[in-house]
């Protein structure tokens, strides 16, 4: 059974960092890419950031570009977003999702973990 | 950036009938590329459907997907109690955007 465990979401004030581990299990992450993806409170979907199964190639929304930076550790089973300069608009859970091939591009988000609440406020 | 527009926001229906979701892209798309999730209140989203006529693992016949260009739709024949969530359509033939989603509610 495909398991995504994502943790480090908290509160972080206006300009204040945070890094977001996802914990997976159930499958063979090295072959995998993975994405995060966030949702603000009440509102839709917003794919964040992906990097491919070997690591080799990152890919961000322009909304994040130049803050944040995706990482994986493939010996850990660990995807990882740090999150600097944050705003309060970053405020969101912040999902992990298994991407359905090795690239990121053209793929669709087969699994999803449950969401780690980050919350950038004074 | 594609845009993707979701309609109606809200869409009120019984058990048994059929619903119909449309999402518009702002430039052609092919649907290869469009996906479409469920999503319940406080729950995780799934995946329902992508590419032309996929089905991610475990989700019934009674969704389907169709459309072409820039024009969209996920059809929910014969709806379950269970069916009742947000949904939203997804492109990835240009990065990653949704569509804002459609609320499907009781009548």
């Amino acid at each position: 059974e495909v398991q995504l465990l994502e943790s480090g979401g908290d509160l972080v004030q206006p300009g204040g960092s945070l890094r977001l581990s996802c914990a997976a299990s159930g499958f063979t992450f090295s072959s995998y890419a993975m994405s995060w993806v966030r949702q603000a409170p009440g509102k839709g979907l917003e794919w964040v950031s992906g990097i491919s199964s070997g690591a080799d190639a990152t890919y961000y929304a322009d909304s994040v570009r130049g803050r944040f930076t995706i990482s994986r550790d493939n010996s850990m089973n660990t995807l990882y977003l740090q999150m600097s300069s944050l705003r309060a608009e970053d405020t969101a859970v912040y999902y992990c999702a298994k991407d359905s091939g090795r690239i990121v591009l053209r793929e669709v988000f087969d699994y999803w973990g449950q969401g780690a609440l980050v919350t950038v406020s004074s | 950036e594609i845009v993707l527009t979701q309609s109606p926001g809200t869409l009120s229906l019984s058990p048994g009938e059929r619903a119909t979701l449309s999402c518009r892209a702002s430039q052609s798309v092919a649907i290869t590329y469009i996906a479409w999730y469920q999503q319940k209140p406080g729950r995780v989203p799934r995946l329902l459907v992508y590419g032309a006529s996929s089905r991610a693992s475990g989700i019934p016949d009674r969704f389907s997907a169709s459309g072409s260009g820039t024009d969209f739709t996920l059809t929910i024949t014969r709806l379950e109690p269970e069916d009742f969530a947000m949904y939203y359509c997804q492109q990835y033939l240009n990065s990653h955007t949704f569509g804002q989603g459609t609320k499907l509610e009781f009548k």
